[in-house]
């Protein structure tokens, strides 16, 4: 199975810094990678498909990177509703996975 | 508006069995793949199973693998999860999830509210 793993579990900022959260895949993904936005108590929500396409409805401040085994998610400047729990996930195989997530606080 | 509606979450006792249901509406449910995501408490996201649109390929995570079946009706569009000896590991918040398309490898698009089962005696 596919291990993925995200740096930092926690980051701590401010509104309006750009911050970066990385997914490394144990082995070639291809770009097939997500991003998901979960805040407590609520479902994901997705960000973030194909390694870099932006959901529709989503920010534009928000921008994924990466292909093979190293990805990133970037948010441009944060707001005060983009502080939650970031997750990346790889559908690459049919047993797919999740990050173990990424907690953005103030 | 798509709408995904678990319903079926209980507490149960370790050992017993459980059938989940997520009905869909909103959307053309023979044209996606539909996945099972779980979330312990306090923990992050767990792929559990995913069903293409045929309702032929199935896939299971190792954790689950002999003891869950998914399944779906697209004349009814829903998707059901049974859960059979169930463990106090398998206690979580169940989400039903749509893909992005047929096949059940993909982006979720869309998510259910969740549905809790708690194992325990």
């Amino acid at each position: 199975d596919i291990q993925m793993t995200q740096s930092p579990s926690t980051l701590s900022a401010s509104v309006g810094d750009r911050v970066t959260i990385t997914c490394r895949a144990s082995q070639s993904i291809n770009n097939w990678l997500a991003w998901y936005q979960q805040k407590p108590g609520r479902a994901p929500k997705l960000l973030i498909y194909k390694a870099s396409n932006l959901e529709s409805g989503v920010p534009s401040r928000f921008s994924g990177s990466g292909s093979g085994t190293e990805f990133t998610l970037t948010i441009g400047s944060l707001q005060p509703d983009d502080f939650a729990t970031y997750y990346c996930q790889q559908y690459n195989t049919f047993s797919q996975s999740f990050g173990q997530g990424t907690t953005l606080e103030i | 508006e798509v709408q995904l509606l678990e319903s079926g979450g209980d507490l149960v006792q370790p050992g017993g069995s459980l059938r989940l249901s997520c009905a869909a509406s909103g959307i053309i449910f023979t044209n996606y793949g539909m996945n099972w995501v779980r979330q312990a408490p306090g923990k992050g996201l767990e792929w559990v199973s995913g069903v293409g649109a045929d309702g032929v390929t199935t896939y299971y995570a190792d954790s689950v693998k002999g003891r869950f079946t998914i399944s779906r009706d697209n004349s009814q569009n829903t998707l059901y999860l049974q859960m059979s000896s169930l463990i106090v590991d398998d206690t979580a918040v169940y989400y039903c999830a749509k893909g992005r398309g047929k096949v059940a490898k993909a982006a979720f698009d869309y998510w259910g509210q969740g549905t809790l089962v708690t194992v325990s005696s």
